[in-house]
């Protein structure tokens, strides 16, 4: 049984153009994060769910918005892609809400934007 | 800015031998020390987690972590070509985030 999936795995699309990955957990988990990792490897958060509640918004341009419509479920839609935002997405949960909580990560979707 | 560092490596051991990962952080009251595996095309998993100065062993792995210096280390004995992977270091960064390092690329030849 898969414990964090996303859809899809793989986004290629033209600049400018607006799309959604999806995120769901069935691991009964109360906190969804969404990372973006660079072609360096670099792993950085972008946003946090708690139980539906944004708790984490780190300086991510406007047009990446979350929505969480329940706590098993994070999604993230983007507005006017740009080259830029081409790297892989990963989605996480942990149980709870503090940093020692063991995250749980997603397969990924690779986004390219050409 | 609370910052986690790792040389990104590669790094390249022999099949048997002894690998060693090293990271260091800002954050001097940090708590909590996080290593995650990363394979090629693959999420991170977590492999180990350290609280407290010292050791933590958990069959070939080892996590030190030295407060007083702030660095934390990952051993890695009898390396495997299966172990070749990027290893990533985590720490607190504030309430419910973790920062992670740039990651050391570990390559284990046969």
């Amino acid at each position: 049984d898969t414990a964090v999936s996303q859809t899809p795995k793989y986004l290629v699309t033209q600049m400018g153009n607006d799309k959604s990955i999806k995120c769901e957990q069935n691991l009964g988990h109360d906190t969804m994060y969404w990372y973006k990792q660079d072609s360096k490897k670099f792993l950085k958060i972008m946003f946090s769910y708690n139980n539906k509640e944004l708790i984490i918004n780190e300086t991510v341009p406007n047009r990446f918005s979350p929505k969480s419509p329940d706590k098993a479920h994070l999604n993230l839609h983007i507005n006017s892609l740009e080259l830029g935002d081409s790297a892989v997405y990963f989605c996480a949960s942990t149980k709870g809400a503090r940093t020692a909580d063991t995250q749980y990560f997603g397969p990924g979707t690779r986004l390219t934007v050409l | 800015q609370k910052e986690v560092e790792q040389n990104s490596g590669p790094l390249s051991v022999p099949e048997g031998a002894i690998a060693s990962l090293n990271c260091t952080y800002s954050d001097r009251g940090s708590q909590s020390f996080f290593w995650y595996r990363q394979y090629s095309g693959k999420s991170p998993e977590l492999i180990m987690s350290i609280y407290s100065n010292g050791d933590k062993e958990d069959g070939r792995f080892t996590a030190q972590l030295n407060k007083a210096s702030q660095y934390v280390s990952l051993l890695i004995r009898d390396s495997q070509p299966s172990d070749s992977a990027t290893y990533l270091c985590a720490g607190p960064g504030g309430y419910n985030k973790l920062i992670f390092g740039a990651g050391t690329r570990l390559a284990v030849h046969p």
